[in-house]
């Protein structure tokens, strides 16, 4: 069974051009969480999605940023315009659908995708 | 809101020493507690998690107990190895939410 998938590993970005992040959730899993990474910081919650649905977005800029979860696909992580502070490394995790009662299943995180904007 | 705080790196350690890496944590209920592990240029890992009070987490001769009256959640392993080195980070889920929420981050390094 694959491990969460992320791609591209590190992706090269001018200031203003757009970036796109890929996830492929586990098999079987339907949750998807986007976490960033700032340099030398623990990781930061940017959005929770289930298929065609964004639960909880709370931790997303206002501007710039927008995340996908399709019926087929992957997750997409869209940055437009580009800034110098976008630089971070953005980690993908899934989970099983949480149930109705009880914890929420763990998530299991991708490699992440190494943004740098020159 | 919540929130988790750890003690600050780096840590530099001979092998088969002793390790402690300190985690407290702020949260409403009770939360789910975790320690994750980032080896050099690799995703997130998890390490042990515990999920209510008095629970311990155990890995890889790693151990933490989730202790309420101190809201804390220390990382211990009696022996550490050079292959112990990498970033620890140490985490918490709220009872009723998705979201993790993560500690700072501790970089370890062990001296062979």
């Amino acid at each position: 069974n694959a491990g969460v998938m992320q791609n591209p590993r590190h992706l090269v970005r001018r200031r203003g051009q757009e970036a796109r992040l890929r996830c492929s959730p586990m098999k079987g899993h339907s949750h998807v969480y986007w976490y960033r990474q700032l340099p030398e910081e623990g990781l930061k919650f940017m959005v929770y999605l289930q298929k065609e649905n964004i639960i909880d977005e709370s931790g997303m800029p206002k501007e710039r940023f927008s995340a996908e979860f399709p019926k087929e696909g992957p997750s997409i992580l869209r940055i437009q315009q580009v800034v110098r502070g976008d630089s971070a490394a953005y980690f993908c995790a899934s989970s099983p659908p949480i149930p109705p009662t009880g914890v929420a299943y763990e998530q299991y995180f991708g490699p992440g995708t190494r943004l740098t904007v020159t | 809101g919540n929130s988790v705080t750890q003690m600050e790196g780096p840590v530099t350690l001979s092998e088969e020493a002793f390790l402690t890496i300190n985690c407290t944590y702020t949260a409403t209920g009770y939360p789910s507690l975790f320690w994750y592990v980032q080896y050099p240029g690799e995703g997130l890992q998890l390490l042990l998690k515990a999920t209510k009070a008095d629970d311990k987490g155990s890995n890889k001769g790693f151990e933490a107990t989730y202790r309420k009256e101190t809201t804390s959640f220390h990382l211990e392993k009696g022996s550490v190895q050079v292959s112990d080195s990498a970033v620890y980070f140490c985490a918490l889920r709220a009872s009723s939410a998705s979201k993790i929420i993560f500690g700072s981050g501790t970089r370890l390094s062990i001296r062979p």
